[in-house]
């Protein structure tokens, strides 16, 4: 079957860095993906991962390691406009994205 | 370039009743995606059109349907409408099967079902 895994709450402070984990079972991989959605709103592309290791876009980073079927989401130098929901999502043989229930993640000063 | 455009915005309807959501599409992309997002839930795969065919369906019932337009516009139909149906319907595209598969969402319907 199919599974995808992730916290349901994250805190952290202003300035610091947050990791989210994500952690996934499927056949048939075609890449992970993270979204970020605010409340009320939809959600928004972050990153996109189909091969093993790190990619860095600016304070976002995202690694991905398939023998583990294990990502991370790090987010550096948070700001208060970070505080929204994660979401992590696999493709699976090119058919729709199969989503984790999301991370909630609150940033305070 | 104008991003994935969905209405109406808020839609309120009684039990038993039907809903039509609609959605367009960025210019150029042929697959379009709904998925359902109740309170508390993470999003949940509804059904995927590209060029006019349903290629998948999630773990619906079938009166929850759509079909996509020649202009690959597409369309939600829910029928014999229950609470539970109450959530954010989001649409999102991507331009098919090439590519990344990066999905681009729309802003949802939010549906109430009384």
């Amino acid at each position: 079957g199919q599974n995808i895994d992730q916290p349901t709450e994250m805190t952290a402070t202003e300035g610091a860095i947050v990791q989210i984990n994500c952690t996934y079972q499927t056949s048939g991989f075609n890449g992970l993906f993270w979204y970020q959605q605010h409340a009320g709103e939809a959600p928004t592309f972050l990153s996109y991962n189909v091969l093993d290791g790190l990619e860095e876009k600016g304070r976002f980073s995202s690694f991905l390691s398939r023998s583990k079927g294990y990502s991370y989401l790090l987010l550096k130098e948070l700001q208060m406009k970070d505080s929204a929901s994660y979401l992590c999502a696999f493709n699976q043989a090119g058919t729709a994205l199969i989503f984790g229930k999301g991370t909630t993640l609150s940033v305070s000063s | 370039e104008a991003g994935v455009t969905q209405s109406p915005t808020h839609l309120i309807k009684t039990r038993g009743q039907q809903a039509t959501l609609r959605c367009s599409p960025i210019s150029g992309h042929t697959s379009v995606y709904w998925y359902q997002q109740a309170l508390g839930l993470g999003l949940q795969f509804l059904l995927w059109y590209d060029e006019g065919e349903e290629r998948n369906r999630g773990n619906f019932p079938p009166r929850f349907s759509g079909r996509q337009f020649p202009n690959y516009s597409s369309e939600l139909n829910v029928n014999a409408l229950e609470l539970e149906d109450s959530a954010l319907y989001l649409c999102a595209s991507s331009p098919g099967l090439a590519g990344r598969h990066e999905q681009f969402f729309g802003p949802g319907t939010r549906l109430t079902v009384l």
